[in-house]
């Protein structure tokens, strides 16, 4: 069975541009997780959504990040504009519902110059 | 977000040892978890508790959930070099996960 997919793995900006993260779940998972790890430290929740609805987004600063699952499988998360604090790792996670234990995928890393 | 307390923060291994960490919390949950992450991956989930009391192994790796509830401890028996990495403890209230800073674990040279 295929894990979390997510791309890409790496990226560098500079502040003020946009960016975005493609993250594709496990098969038939339908929660999805959006996480943000800043270095030296473990992940934070940013949104979850049980299929395409976002049923918690109170973590994510919606002045500049945005994210959307239409079609309740694949998800894309962005930021615009990109400032020089948004450089971590940003991680995606899925499970079969909210009750479930969450896999993540290998994370994107961000660095914004 | 709920904080936990994972120590050591980072500790060296050197191969054939058994080493332990723990995580403390000044709340009470029901489910505690144990993960691994290494260089450049996300976090894998190693063992999951559920159960106050309760006493897991997976392989060399063995986690017990406080019967407080409040804490946790993971211990490795016998390390091999591929157990570096960072080991977090986290912990699930509802979907909600809260994790720990990490625990570093290197090889001694």
């Amino acid at each position: 069975e295929a894990g979390v997919v997510q791309s890409p793995r790496y990226k560098i900006i500079e502040k003020k541009q946009p960016v975005a993260f493609w993250c594709n779940p496990i098969s038939g998972h339908n929660t999805l997780y959006w996480y943000l790890q800043n270095l030296g430290q473990g992940p934070e929740l940013l949104i979850r959504y049980e299929n395409e609805e976002a049923v918690d987004d109170s973590q994510l600063p919606k002045d500049r990040f945005s994210a959307e699952r239409l079609k309740g499988v694949d998800s894309t998360l962005k930021i615009q504009p990109a400032e020089l604090g948004d450089s971590a790792v940003y991680l995606c996670a899925s499970s079969p519902d909210s009750t479930y234990e969450q896999y993540f995928g290998p994370g994107t890393r961000l660095t914004v110059t | 977000g709920q904080q936990l307390n994972q120590s050591p923060q980072s500790m060296f291994i050197q191969e054939g040892e058994d080493v332990s960490m723990n995580c403390t919390s000044s709340s009470i949950f029901n489910t505690w978890l144990w993960y691994k992450q290494d260089p450049g991956e996300g976090p894998v989930l190693l063992i999951a508790l559920y159960k106050a009391g309760e006493l897991t192994s997976n392989g060399r790796l063995t986690a017990q959930f406080g019967i407080t509830r409040k804490d946790s401890f993971l211990n490795i028996s016998a390390s091999i070099p591929s157990d570096v990495g960072i080991y977090f403890c986290a912990v699930r209230n509802d979907y909600k996960l809260s994790f720990g800073a990490g625990t570093t674990v290197t090889v001694r040279a």
